[in-house]
């Protein structure tokens, strides 16, 4: 059963403006959720994190939000550049436990 | 940031052969580790909790002494994949906690059974 899902596979974006990648989770037990971006054949990169006391984390270009109530979270980059683009995934676990990940989203960046 | 380092990076065995991963935290120490599979296009799927000096956590449908897990230190966690076939063809990350929540990743092991 997959807890934590990213409906859109893929995603294309012109440089410039805004990417946004959404996820959705099941279990109302989560309290940590992060965003990982990967690059093929390389270990996931931590991007930004967000906990369930807040519902908006802003890092540089990257924000996250977090709608407890729907169970969403999306990430929003904004300008998006050509080097953002990679596989994405939404992450999230309950404290002191393991991180359940999204199927992931494959963002393109048209120059 | 903390720094996870994963080793090989690629590796090619025979099959019916072992091979170890190893997965190390190489400037903090990690009480706990986590062993993830990645198949094409899909997600990252957990397959074992490691935690320092005890038996390793499995999830469910990980065969346990085809993976074995060794986490001997609070720097170093291994994974071997026992009498290799094909099918364990995959993407191996390890990822270590450093309290809190946050974990870090290792670059992987791309793992080629032929």
């Amino acid at each position: 059963d997959q807890q934590v899902k990213q409906n859109s596979p893929s995603l294309s974006v012109q440089e410039g403006r805004i990417s946004i990648l959404n996820c959705d989770y099941t279990n109302s037990m989560f309290d940590y959720f992060l965003w990982y971006k990967k690059y093929p054949a390389e270990g996931p990169t931590f991007l930004i994190s967000i906990s369930s006391i807040k519902d908006k984390n802003e890092d540089g270009r990257f924000t996250v939000f977090l709608n407890k109530s729907a169970k969403h979270l999306s990430l929003h980059i904004v300008p998006s550049q050509p080097g953002d683009s990679a596989v994405y995934f939404c992450a999230a676990s309950n404290t002191g436990n393991q991180f359940y990940f999204g199927t992931g989203t494959s963002l393109t960046v048209i120059p | 940031g903390a720094v996870v380092s994963q080793h090989p990076s690629w590796v090619i065995c025979k099959s019916g052969t072992s091979v170890k991963i190893e997965c190390r935290s190489l400037d903090f120490q990690a009480t706990t580790m986590f062993w993830y599979r990645q198949f094409p296009k899909q997600s990252l799927m957990l397959m074992a909790t490691s935690n320092e000096g005890s038996k390793a956590t499995y999830e469910q449908g990980v065969e346990k002494d085809k993976f074995l897990i060794n986490h001997a230190s609070l720097t170093l966690s291994t994974l071997t994949v026992t009498s290799a076939h094909p099918e364990d063809s995959s993407f191996y990350i390890c990822s270590a906690r450093r309290g809190g929540t946050e974990a870090f990743f290792g670059q992987g092991t791309r793992l080629t059974v032929v």
